[in-house]
Order: C-alpha cells, then structure tokens, then sequence
C-alpha cells in the first residue's frame, strides 16, 4: 500500500520552543493531509486538514496560531508546534489518500511522539 | 458532523475465541468504513474496510458486517491469536475530501 512516513518519530523539547514534524507522501501524490492528535489511552482526534497550496482547515478548538500548517509540495506537509508546552506533549499522527478523489482510504504515518519538558 | 461511538471499551478473549466491535454512526451520508489496528507507539493500520454498497466484507479471520439502516457496523476476529492483542479502532468518512472520524477504540487482550 502506499507509505506515508513522518519525521522526528520523537521529540523531547524544553518548554517554550517550537517544535517541526514533517509528513511525507513517499510513493504518491497527495493534494490532501490529515493531521491527529492521539493523547494516551485515547483515540485519534482529528486536528487540521492541510490542502497544498492554500490554508489548513482547523477543527473546532484547534489554535491556529500554535499548530501552523504549512503544504507546501504533493508530497510534503509539516506542523510546527509554536511555544510548545507539556499539555502539548502527544502523539502526532499525519494522514493522507492516494490519487485526487478521497475514496475514504487513509494511510497513517508511523506518528511522532511530542514530549515537552 | 460525524459521530461515531465504539464499543467494547475492552474486550479480553482466550486464545481461539472470537471477539467482536461494534461502532455505531451518526452521519447517515456515510459511506466509507474502516478499521484499524494499532500496537503501542505506532500508528494505524487499516487491516479492512468496507463501502456502503455491501454488506459483509470477510479477509481470512477478519471480517466487517454493515447495516446501513440501523447506522452500525461490526469488526468480527474469529480464532483470535495472542498477536491480535492491540488496540482497535473504527471510523466513518463521510463526503470526498472530508477526514476519516474515529470511535474511542478498543483494547482487545488475547490470553494464550
């Protein structure tokens, strides 16, 4: 199936720095990324939707200014954590589907783990 | 929006039993449902999904039930074995374009 791999898979970061992590498509294109966030013993809640070229639709309770998405390629989204703080420590996961039509399909990155000190 | 609600929260089996999830949803527009399968530290995998045009998915041991009227769809394990042993989660997509919604999860044991 298709691959979607994510980068730092972890990160321990002090309290007040920002934080990157990239998602990648590796072997297609993907006009459309999910990003989730899964605290522990709990499900994926879905963040932000990232569309290349344009803005990231944010969920309902979801600060823009502290989880910026940047699209900038088919195969590249990344979320930067600004001024991370520990309730942000989490398990971030990025999503995407093969092709131009969402047939529902989702491939998961393996996930980055965000721990902040 | 979608809501999707899971159940069991857990559900511990002994080896060769089989185990069942049921997920329910909300958003009757709906036609796209997976599940995952996830081990600690690591993200999703999908291991069936089923559209809303059919009504019973089967993949080896695996397989999905989907009753559109009563808005709810079942993962059903048969001969369960200790590496079936994770957490298990459904979801529902609605519209193209639209993200995958998950239910809570549940945490299966299998015991040899």
């Amino acid at each position: 199936g298709a691959v979607v791999s994510q980068h730092p898979s972890w990160v321990i970061c002090k309290s007040g720095t920002s934080v990157k992590i990239e998602c990648r498509s590796l072997d297609f294109q993907a006009t459309t990324m999910f990003w989730y966030r899964q605290f522990p013993k709990q499900s994926l809640m879905l963040m932000a939707t990232s569309n290349e070229g344009s803005k990231a639709t944010y969920e309902q309770g979801v600060e823009k200014d502290k989880f910026l998405i940047n699209h900038a390629s088919l195969t590249l989204s990344t979320l930067t954590v600004t001024s991370a703080h520990p309730e942000d420590s989490s398990f971030y996961i990025c999503s995407a589907f093969p092709g131009l039509v969402n047939t529902g399909e989702l491939f998961f990155g393996e996930g980055s783990r965000l721990t902040v000190l | 929006g979608e809501n999707v609600e899971q159940h069991p929260s857990t559900l511990s089996v002994q080896e060769g039993d089989s185990a069942v999830i049921k997920c329910t949803y909300s958003d009757s527009a709906s036609n796209y449902f997976p599940w995952y399968k996830q081990e600690l530290g690591k993200g999703p995998q999908l291991i069936i999904d089923i559209r809303s045009n059919v009504g019973e998915k089967k993949d080896q041991r695996i397989a999905v039930t989907l009753n559109k009227t009563a808005k709810h769809f079942s993962l059903h394990i048969t001969e369960t074995q200790p590496e079936d042993s994770a957490v298990y989660f459904c979801a529902a997509c609605g519209q193209a374009g639209t993200a995958l919604i998950f239910g809570k999860g549940t945490t299966l044991s299998v015991s040899s």
